[in-house]
C-alpha cells in the first residue's frame, strides 16, 4: 500500500507570488492535515479536511487555504508569499477510527 | 499551536546508553503518539497509545500513556547511531486536531 505522497518535494518561489502544494492520502484515508514545520515554531497545524469539508482549522491567515477532493487528495494554497513562509509543509493522512496519522515526506518550499 | 512540553530539548549520549524523553499537557488526551523525523523527511510513527496507563514496546522502544491523560514517556534501551533524529510526541482528542511538543533532538555518540 502507497503512503503519503507529497508534491513537488522542493519549491522556490518569489515574494508575493503564490504556490499550490498537493498531498495524496493512503489510499482509503479520508482525513488530511495540514502542517507547517519551521525550525524556531516547530510542527503548526494549518487545517484538517475530512470527506471534502474542512473540520479543523489552526491559528494562520487567510492567505493559508486548502481544499479536498472526492479521492481524498487534498491541495494547499499560499497566496502573496512572505519571505515567513519558508518551511517544510506536511501533510498526514488518517484512516477509519481517526487515531494513528502518517506523514508525507513533506515540500519544502523557499521564499526568496 | 503546541500545547505539549517535551523535554528534553536534545540529548547527547554514548551508543550503547539508554533514553528516555517525556511530554506533559495541560489538557487530557484519548491518544498519544510518538513519531521520529530524519533530516529532510516527514515523521514517521513509532508508537501509539490509546488507553491510560497503557505501556507499548516496539522493539527497543517503549512508551507509557500516563494515568492522568496528561502525559506519557518514551525510552529508548541500547542507542544504535540510527536512533539520530528528532523525535516528537503527539495528542490527540476525539476530532480535534493532533497536537506537538517541540521534539527532542537526539544525537548519539559511536
Amino acid at each position: 500500500k502507497a503512503g503519503v505522497t507529497q508534491t513537488p518535494r522542493y519549491l522556490i518561489k518569489t515574494r508575493g507570488q503564490q504556490v499550490t502544494l498537493s498531498c495524496s492520502p493512503i489510499s482509503g484515508h479520508r482525513s488530511v492535515s495540514w502542517y507547517q514545520q519551521t525550525p524556531g515554531q516547530g510542527l503548526q497545524f494549518l487545517f484538517e479536511y475530512f470527506s471534502e469539508t474542512q473540520r479543523n482549522k489552526g491559528n494562520f491567515p487567510g492567505r493559508f487555504s486548502g481544499r479536498q477532493f472526492s479521492n481524498s487528495r487534498s491541495e494547499m494554497n499560499v497566496s502573496t508569499l512572505e519571505l515567513g513562509d519558508s518551511a517544510l509543509y506536511l501533510c498526514a493522512s488518517k484512516g477509519q477510527g481517526n487515531t494513528e496519522a502518517f506523514f508525507g515526506q513533506g515540500t519544502r518550499l523557499t521564499v526568496v | 499551536g503546541q500545547q505539549l512540553n517535551q523535554s528534553p530539548q536534545s540529548m547527547f549520549i554514548q551508543e550503547g546508553e539508554d533514553v528516555s524523553m517525556n511530554c506533559t499537557s495541560s489538557s487530557i488526551f484519548n491518544t498519544w503518539l510518538w513519531y521520529k523525523q530524519d533530516p529532510g523527511e516527514g515523521p514517521v510513527l513509532l508508537i501509539a497509545l490509546y488507553k491510560a496507563g497503557e505501556l507499548t514496546s516496539n522493539g527497543r522502544l517503549t512508551a507509557q500513556f500516563g494515568i492522568t491523560r496528561k502525559d506519557s514517556f518514551l525510552n529508548i534501551s541500547a542507542s544504535i547511531p540510527s536512533d539520530v533524529g528528532i523525535y516528537f510526541c503527539a495528542g490527540q482528542k476525539g476530532n480535534n486536531d493532533m497536537r506537538f511538543g517541540a521534539g527532542t533532538r537526539l544525537t548519539v555518540k559511536p
